[in-house]
């Protein structure tokens, strides 16, 4: 079995200031996810990769950067925090077969915005 | 847009009563996922790719295809199964990331 590993999970910031969340998997999947959660709107997807340096965007990339450097690895960035992005950032990764992929899931990080 | 709709949005159990979650999905389908979250933690896959009908311990997904539907019932729920229970599918158009459902939050008391 594999896991996937998100660092920092409590990530306390300014408003403003620029955040990095990391995420590490030991499963070499090919493809990562980027999520982030609000109480009682689901999931919402903000960024997924396919490939090292291969970046999509979801539909809340609009104030956030991503980077996959490595297949292993996937980070996303806070490009300037605001009060109203208190939320949990949990990341994913598939292996892909068809159009389909079963879906893993790290621990989450908790972004709190002063 | 495509839509996954849950329901009902959250559930208070007594232990050992039973339940039934539903999901529904606005387009046609091949594949779909279960997840589970404990309060304040991670998703952990419950079922995935269901067809027809499967078990895992108390729990028991029925998909039907064709009709776009799947439903997870908890059988004799206890206090462990508190949490929130999220659907899933892949995109219709292409794409791989999965569309969620927002959730039923489940609360079974002892």
């Amino acid at each position: 079995g594999g896991i996937i590993t998100q660092t920092p999970k409590f990530l306390i910031g300014q408003e403003g200031q620029k955040l990095t969340l990391k995420c590490q998997q030991n499963f070499n999947h090919d493809t990562m996810y980027w999520y982030r959660q609000d109480s009682g709107k689901g999931l919402r997807l903000i960024y997924y990769s396919i490939t090292e340096n291969d970046l999509q965007k979801g539909d809340l990339s609009e104030g956030y950067d991503a980077s996959r450097e490595k297949k292993s690895s996937f980070s996303l960035t806070v490009t300037s925090a605001q009060k109203n992005e208190m939320a949990v950032f949990l990341c994913a990764s598939s292996i892909w077969g068809g159009n389909t992929g079963q879906l893993y899931f790290g621990e989450g990080s908790k972004l709190t915005v002063l | 847009g495509q839509q996954v709709q849950q329901s009902p949005a959250s559930l208070v159990l007594q232990e050992g009563e039973n339940a039934e979650l539903q999901c529904n999905f606005s387009t046609s389908l091949n594949s779909m996922q279960w997840f589970y979250q404990r309060p304040g933690g991670s998703l952990v896959s419950l079922f995935y790719n269901p067809s027809g009908t499967k078990q895992s311990g108390r729990l028991t997904s029925t998909t039907v295809i064709k009709e776009r539907r799947s439903s997870l019932h908890i059988s004799s729920s206890q206090t462990t199964d508190s949490g929130t229970y999220l659907c899933a599918m892949p995109p219709y158009q292409g794409g791989r990331a999965l569309i969620f459902g927002t959730g039923t939050t489940v609360s079974v008391s002892p």
